[in-house]
């Protein structure tokens, strides 16, 4: 069975532009959470959906979005892309709400310049 | 709010020696996970933690819980070269309607020959 996929994997932009990062969970899982990781550093939340609704969203300006659609997978949106944006950004699927162990993707690193 | 300490966040070692890192956490959970990440990559699920008193071992590795003190270890037992990576152990943080993992800022391990 395939894990976690993100794409694009790596993806270099401009300052005041925006991108779009995408993911599909694990076969059967409902659940889809982000995370950034900026280098040398640990996770941070950024936004978990479940059976495509929103369940929870750390502390990130309205320029970070994100939905799910019907087949779980999902996407990030960020507008306005300031050069603190750049970072590993991570998916990660469960197969329940609010238990279970999270898969992690690869991660889509974003380069802003 | 949860804060998770991860200490020491640098270590080197010898190939053979034993080691233990250590991560606290400042609230209640009986969640805890360990995860691996070499430079440049994704995130490696090592163990769950489920319960006051669990121990998991693989291989070198062995991790335990004491959600009394809130206090997980991981040690390492005779380390080689391969071990070398960063360690970040997360907490899931139960509160509000989501479900977000708190993570420390990585123990970054290296083992020399």
């Amino acid at each position: 069975d395939a894990g976690v996929t993100q794409s694009p994997t790596h993806l270099i932009k401009t300052r005041g532009q925006h991108v779009t990062l995408r993911c599909s969970p694990i076969s059967g899982h409902k659940s889809v959470s982000w995370y950034q990781q900026v280098l040398g550093q640990g996770p941070q939340f950024i936004f978990q959906y479940y059976e495509k609704e929103e369940r929870g969203r750390g502390n990130f300006p309205d320029r970070f979005s994100a939905r799910q659609f019907p087949n779980y997978s999902s996407e990030l949106n960020v507008n306005a892309l300031l050069l603190g944006d750049s970072a590993l950004y991570l998916c990660a699927s469960s197969l329940r709400s609010n238990t279970g162990e999270l898969f992690f993707g690869e991660g889509s690193r974003l380069t802003v310049l | 709010e949860l804060k998770v300490e991860q200490n020491p966040l640098f270590l080197s070692m010898q190939e053979g020696k034993n080691y233990t890192i250590y991560c606290n956490y400042s609230t209640t959970s009986d969640r805890l996970y360990w995860y691996r990440q070499d430079p440049g990559k994704s995130l490696e699920s090592l163990f769950v933690l489920l319960s006051n008193g669990a121990v998991k071992q693989e291989g070198r590795l062995m991790a335990s819980l004491d959600t009394k003190a809130r206090l997980s270890t991981l040690h390492i037992t005779a380390a080689v070269h391969d071990l070398s990576a960063t360690y970040f152990c997360a907490v899931d943080d139960l509160t509000g309607n989501n479900r977000k993992l708190i993570w420390g800022l990585g123990t970054s391990l290296a083992v020399n020959p």
